[in-house]
């Protein structure tokens, strides 16, 4: 168990610029979710798979969002014409069956 | 949807001191999760905690789950604890599958 990797770990992108995250949960967890978190706020939910299902997505999550997770094992998170207010943390978590998240380190994402 | 509050917000202690961080939530739970954000950004799961008590060295956790609240404790503070904690909850009702956070307490350990 080698926890949940993110890659990158910081990005830095010019405005107008699509952007690819990805993130590779713990292997036997079967749901991953992703996140956005700025500066002194607490992480806010954009979206989780299950398996590779696509169950729930937040209102944040506007069209130039889109995340997949083909074969239910790695997700990536990608960001078309990026903005300048897209600029926050992104964090991945995956979890279990009636376990708690752990989450991955995130990748910063800074839009110029 | 269901409300995350904690408190307090900002809490500066002197190495070696207690102290308590609460979380409210407004609904049933079905997941309750204790966190310390390091400076680098990294959530740390301290606790999966949706009722009961459960210790960890100088770490505990309660949670009444009836009375919708959970306490953390820190015992004998180091500078090392020194970060954000955040309180995250999954509601119990409907079929939802995200934790929903609060806002975070965020501590100052002085040496």
């Amino acid at each position: 168990d080698t926890g949940v990797s993110q890659n990158p770990r910081h990005k830095i992108t010019k405005r107008g610029q699509n952007v690819t995250f990805r993130c590779d949960p713990i292997s036997e967890h079967n749901r991953l979710y992703w996140y956005r978190q700025t500066l002194g706020q607490g992480p806010e939910f954009l979206t989780y798979f299950q398996n590779e299902a696509q169950l729930e997505k937040s209102r944040l999550l506007s069209d130039r969002f889109s995340a997949e997770r083909p074969k239910g094992s790695f997700s990536t998170l990608e960001i078309q014409r990026t903005e300048q207010g897209d600029s926050a943390m992104y964090l991945c978590a995956s979890s279990g069956s009636g376990k708690g998240y752990t989450f991955g380190s995130g990748t910063r994402l800074t839009v110029v | 949807g269901i409300q995350v509050e904690q408190s307090p917000p900002d809490l500066i202690l002197q190495e070696g001191a207690n102290s308590t961080l609460r979380c409210n939530f407004s609904d049933s739970v079905n997941n309750l999760q204790w966190f310390h954000q390091n400076p680098w950004g990294q959530l740390i799961n301290l606790f999966y905690i949706p009722s009961g008590t459960k210790q960890n060295g100088r770490l505990s956790a309660t949670t009444v789950a009836t009375e919708r609240y959970s306490l953390l404790y820190i015992s004998s503070s180091q500078t090392t604890d020194s970060g954000v904690y955040f309180c995250a909850v999954r509601s119990g009702s409907g079929n939802t599958g995200k934790l929903i956070f609060g806002q975070g307490t965020t501590l100052q350990v002085k040496p």
